[in-house]
């Protein structure tokens, strides 16, 4: 299994430009989110989604938009890149029984300048 | 305000010392998970603890779950450089509506311990 895996790792934009951020898991989890974090700090959940077809807003959705047509495939799309994105932002899987332990992937790390 | 307290927030210590990481709430949790983040990597799961007043011990570290559910502890013994990190603790608390499958997320600890 590779787990959770996000492309790119490294991005940088310009202000005012557009990305998606791909996220895809391979253990049929039903849950998976996105999260960004700030330079020594812990983590904000942008949006979240409880199986394909649902999604809901976290703590920071502003500037974001998901959506979640397959259970493996869970991408973030940034829409007129601020320069208050810069962070890097980690998706993540977690499944009911195990009491949602989140599993994560390596992170994308993105500057826009 | 943060529903998940840790403390502290920095620590650096020197190898071979004792620490203890807290993780404090007024809320009650259904469950309770440690994380250890390296630079440049994800979170990874350390431990979840799910019953009050539970205790687990993984090697040179031991989880410790508050009898009502509303802190946690983690102690690390004989601390090494390869124990140096970024520890988050998180819980599961439904409180109804969509908050069912969501986490919150302590600030973190990050922990510096010198050779």
């Amino acid at each position: 299994n590779a787990g959770v895996t996000q492309t790119p790792k490294f991005r940088i934009l310009k202000i005012g430009q557009s990305m998606t951020l791909q996220c895809a898991q391979d253990m049929n989890h039903n849950y998976m989110y996105w999260y960004r974090q700030d330079p020594g700090m812990g983590l904000k959940l942008i949006y979240y989604s409880v199986g394909a077809g649902i999604t809901d807003k976290g703590e920071v959705p502003n500037g974001y938009n998901v959506s979640r047509s397959t259970t493996e495939d869970f991408p973030l799309r940034l829409e007129l890149a601020a320069p208050s994105q810069t962070s890097v932002y980690f998706c993540a899987s977690s499944y009911e029984p195990t009491g949602f332990e989140q599993y994560f992937g390596p992170g994308t790390r993105l500057t826009v300048t | 305000t943060q529903l998940l307290e840790q403390s502290p927030q920095f620590l650096s210590i020197q190898e071979g010392e004792n620490l203890t990481v807290y993780c404090n709430s007024s809320s009650v949790f259904s469950s309770l998970q440690w994380y250890r983040q390296e630079p440049g990597e994800g979170p990874v799961l350390l431990v979840t603890v799910v019953t009050g007043g539970e205790v687990k011990k993984l090697k040179r570290l031991t989880f410790q779950f508050g009898d009502a559910r509303k802190d946690s502890s983690l102690h690390i013994t004989a601390a090494q450089p390869g124990d140096t990190g970024l520890y988050l603790c998180a819980g599961h608390r439904w409180a109804g509506g969509t908050s069912y499958g969501k986490l919150t997320f302590g600030q973190g600890t990050i922990l510096t311990v010198h050779p």
